[in-house]
């Protein structure tokens, strides 16, 4: 069973521009969460997807978007880059929602805001 | 909201001596789960905890999960330097929603050969 798939694995953008980064999960998950992880910060919350609806959401500005596929592929969206950005984002996949069960892990999107 | 504090920060310590991270919650936890991520790579799922009072053992590793439901620890027995990497804790609060995974910051194990 193929695991869970993040592209890209590293980009490179300036400040102001947008970046979309996308996540497939394990076949038959349908709850896709995403992380940001900054050294020294841990795993910060972003949102959670559940069959295609927004379950629960993280404290962070309105630049950071995201939306789930009928698929239950996931794409997240940061408008207006800021330096503060830069971070690896995970993305994580279960077959409930929340953690109700384990959480299978991407390997990260590394952004880099220069 | 929910915080899940984890100390240390970080450990530095002698293979073979034991090494042990805590994780607090403001909150009681429905369950809590652990996590190892090694130097560039990914989490990857330790194990789960539910009940009240439960420890669970895998080899040399020792999880509890405090009897308030609102702690757990992890301990590792003679540490090897493949145990290095950072461990965190994700709690899941007690309430009707299921409500978003509040990972503690971690802790940083670095193993001296």
């Amino acid at each position: 069973k193929a695991g869970v798939t993040q592209t890209p694995r590293y980009l490179i953008k300036t400040r102001g521009q947008q970046v979309t980064l996308s996540c497939s999960p394990i076949s038959g998950h349908r709850s896709v969460s995403w992380y940001q992880q900054t050294p020294g910060q841990g795993l910060q919350f972003l949102f959670e997807y559940f069959s295609e609806t927004q379950r629960n959401k993280g404290n962070f500005p309105g630049r950071f978007s995201g939306r789930q596929f009928s698929n239950s592929r996931s794409e997240m969206n940061v408008s207006t880059l800021e330096l503060g950005d830069s971070a690896l984002y995970l993305c994580a996949s279960s077959p409930g929602q929340g953690l109700t069960g384990e959480l299978f892990f991407g390997e990260g999107s590394r952004l880099t805001v220069l | 909201g929910q915080q899940v504090m984890q100390i240390p920060q970080y450990q530095h310590v002698q293979e073979g001596e034991d090494f042990t991270t805590y994780c607090n919650s403001s909150t009681t936890l429905s369950n809590i789960q652990w996590y190892k991520q090694r130097p560039g790579g990914h989490p990857v799922f330790l194990i789960q905890l539910v009940k009240s009072g439960e420890v669970k053992k895998q080899k040399r590793l020792t999880f509890q999960f405090g009897e308030a439901k609102k702690n757990s620890s992890l301990h590792i027995t003679a540490t090897q330097t493949t145990d290095v990497g950072t461990y965190f804790c994700a709690g899941r609060p007690y309430n009707t929603n299921a409500g978003k995974s509040t990972f503690g910051d971690g802790t940083t194990l670095t193993v001296k050969p």
